[in-house]
């Protein structure tokens, strides 16, 4: 079964060094989505991608996450500097949107990177 | 996209059904109620969604109330890896994105 792939696993970082996180979609799924899950609270979207085009992010941290989708298939989502408050889950997922011919955009979710920043 | 309101935590017996209940009293006609669930250390799962009828999937069923005002989610035999937070979440069909809020924390007991 085609799962959403996410690397690392987990993350420790000191405050003001820079850290990426890559995701691998589902193949063939349109869109995109980085999601960042604060310990005890539901995921919070921070940009979903079409193909290689950003449709939303209006939660994105600009000053200091970035996040690109070059070629309309992975995806990489950076933070520079980290701050304490950044820890926390981060999660991918992706569906097939338009393309897929979904009256529904069902996600699916990759297992996350756990980021820690001391 | 409508609010809904979730209990913060169930417990339920292993071998009976959970029934989770969701309030969304402000649903709009084409909006849709969706179910994910999220086992610890994992990412979200899709569990089930449904616009105006009931539905009912290898997983679970899902009851939607006459006036859509809420539902329930029912996992007919529950086991213990059902253990989870089940989030509620009403949106537009394709349009929109998901908003999780808490969830509800159900406990499958031995």
């Amino acid at each position: 079964e085609a799962e959403v792939a996410q690397s690392p696993r987990y993350k420790i970082t000191e405050k003001s060094q820079a850290v990426a996180f890559w995701c691998d979609p589902i193949s063939g799924h349109a869109t995109l989505y980085w999601y960042r899950q604060i310990l005890g609270q539901g995921p919070e979207l921070l940009v979903q991608f079409q193909d290689e085009s950003v449709v939303d992010d209006s939660q994105l941290p600009k000053d200091r996450f970035s996040a690109e989708r070059l070629k309309g298939v992975d995806s990489t989502l950076k933070i520079q500097p980290a701050e304490l408050g950044d820890s926390a889950m981060y999660l991918c997922a992706s569906s097939p949107g338009r393309s897929g011919g979904y009256s529904y955009n069902e996600q699916f979710f990759g297992p996350g990177t756990r980021l820690t920043v001391l | 996209d409508a609010k809904t309101t979730q209990p913060t935590s169930m417990d339920c017996a292993e071998g009976r059904a959970a029934n989770l209940p969701c309030n969304h009293s402000t649903i709009s006609g084409n909006e849709y109620v969706y179910w994910y669930r999220q086992i610890h250390s994992q990412g979200p799962q899709y569990i089930i969604h449904g616009l105006k009828n009931n539905e009912t999937n290898e997983m679970a069923s899902l009851i939607i109330t006459e006036d859509r005002k809420s539902s329930t989610l029912i996992l007919p035999h529950a086991t213990l890896r059902d253990t989870a937070v089940y989030y509620c979440i009403v949106k537009g069909g394709s349009q929109g994105n998901l908003i999780f809020g808490k969830g509800t924390k159900l406990s499958v007991k031995p």
